[in-house]
């Protein structure tokens, strides 16, 4: 089955700075990778997704990108802002078909933005 | 309701009891998954349902360990003799449609201690 390794597990920075956070993944066939952001005490609420035929995507400050061939994706933060800080979660769905498909995610990063 | 509801929000009980949570996803979405959450981890997979297809159970780590959908929507994951190492937050999210990628919406999630 697909495995997700993610680092770092805890992140500090500065408001203002630029954070980034790295995921691998084992199933070459895998071919969607969204990241999840959770706030203390809610669920992970989907901040961007990137599909396998793309290999950068960006939407305001966040951006992810994806090398197939090293199978790692990244997402990048920049001008951080204290309301950024939560853990963070990069998943890989691997394909299958039906109930065979399956999103496995990583075991997150928590992120504190300091003033 | 708007989101996906999950209840109880808080659950303690004694080591041997049998617990039920319960799970509302967002009407008319036909993907339903449960998470495990332990204290620092990562999102560990427990089960998957989609229509009227035969759930994967896959992720279940033990035959205490139960779930169905009643009518394709209200989700009740029932956890037998309870154990301390069964401590977690247990999180439902559903998914519109039946393709394999897309949002995932999350409900708050079922703190649940057993001491």
């Amino acid at each position: 089955g697909e495995n997700v390794e993610q680092h770092p597990s805890t992140l500090s920075v500065q408001e203002g700075d630029s954070a980034v956070i790295k995921c691998t993944y084992s199933d070459s066939a895998s071919n969607y990778f969204p990241w999840y952001k959770q706030e203390l005490g809610k669920g992970p609420q989907l901040i961007i997704d990137i599909r396998s035929n793309v290999g950068e995507k960006k939407d305001q400050r966040i951006a992810v990108t994806l090398n197939k061939t090293a199978k790692h994706f990244s997402l990048h933060i920049t001008e951080t802002q204290p309301e950024d800080s939560a853990v963070y979660f990069c998943a890989a769905l691997s394909p299958g078909g039906g109930t065979a498909s399956k999103l496995t995610f990583g075991t997150g990063t928590r992120l504190q933005v300091t003033l | 309701g708007a989101g996906v509801s999950q209840s109880p929000s808080n659950k303690v009980t004694e080591k041997g009891k049998d617990v039920e949570l319960r799970c509302d996803p967002i009407s008319g979405h036909t993907a339903l998954y449960w998470y495990r959450q332990s204290l620092g981890q990562g999102l560990e997979f427990l089960i998957y349902f989609q229509g009227n297809s035969a759930p994967d159970k896959s992720g279940l780590p033990s035959d205490r360990f139960s779930a169905e959908r009643t009518g394709g929507s209200v989700s009740t994951l029932t956890i037998q003799r309870t154990q301390q190492e069964d401590s977690a937050v247990y999180l439902c999210a559903s998914r519109r449609d039946r393709g394999t990628t897309g949002e995932l919406f999350f409900g708050e999630g079922s703190r649940l201690t057993v001491l």
